[in-house]
């Protein structure tokens, strides 16, 4: 089944401690993304990725990181995550990331930190 | 700036009758829209899309209509499902520079179809 896997599903941890949420897909698409979404601001990307070795910053990128060494993974990492940093995440992924194509989106990791 | 906007936080509509999401948008170099729906503990899924030289584009119950000179557009739903309760969120797509793309949304509009 074609999918976007993102873990885990819910993670609450502490200010400052570092975490890795996963995202793979099994579509062989080309591009990746993070977005988050809180309440009245609606969804916000985060980064996003081309292709392997290919990332660039969306609308909020500050306290993130991304890698993307090989093309079905694209984790997000928050270095020293900060309570302004609970949200709900989406990773998501299309062929090529040009004008038309839809995205695919994995089912969501909330996020609360204290 | 906000450049999606969806105005209406959440509709309310009865069983049956039509539904109809708005969406507006500022940026004139978006070129391409989309609708996805979101449902609780889900991720979004696509819905429907329309090309910015286009005005109406239809698949199923599902209607996008757009209006490029009012920089509008809606998402009529006929007839409305208990179903189609979710979150419905309007995208905006725009060339952001070579051969990148920029998506942009909306807050969301809740919908709920009452049976």
């Amino acid at each position: 089944e074609a999918q976007v896997t993102q873990n885990p599903r819910y993670l609450i941890t502490v200010t400052g401690k570092k975490l890795t949420v996963t995202c793979s897909q099994n579509m062989n698409h080309e591009y990746m993304s993070w977005y988050r979404q809180d309440p009245g601001l609606g969804l916000r990307q985060i980064y996003y990725s081309m292709n392997v070795e290919v990332t660039d910053k969306g609308d909020v990128p500050e306290g993130y990181k991304v890698s993307r060494k090989e093309k079905r993974n694209f984790p997000l990492i928050l270095e020293s995550p900060s309570p302004n940093q609970t949200s709900l995440y989406f990773c998501a992924s299309s062929w090529s990331g040009t004008l038309a194509e839809k995205l695919f989106f994995g089912s969501g990791t909330q996020l609360s930190v204290l | 700036d906000q450049q999606v906007k969806q105005n209406s936080p959440s509709l309310s509509v009865q069983e049956g009758r039509i539904s109809i999401l708005n969406c507006d948008y500022t940026n004139s170099m978006f070129d391409y829209f989309l609708w996805y729906k979101k449902y609780p503990a889900e991720g979004p899924t696509f819905l429907i899309s329309i090309s910015s030289i286009k005005d109406k584009n239809e698949d199923g119950r599902f209607t996008v209509f757009l209006n490029k000179s009012a920089k509008h557009l809606s998402l009529h739903i006929v007839p409305s499902q208990p179903g189609d309760s979710a979150v419905y969120f309007c995208a905006a797509s725009e060339r952001s520079g070579g051969s990148n793309y920029k998506l942009t949304f909306g807050k969301g509009t809740l919908l709920t179809v009452n049976p």
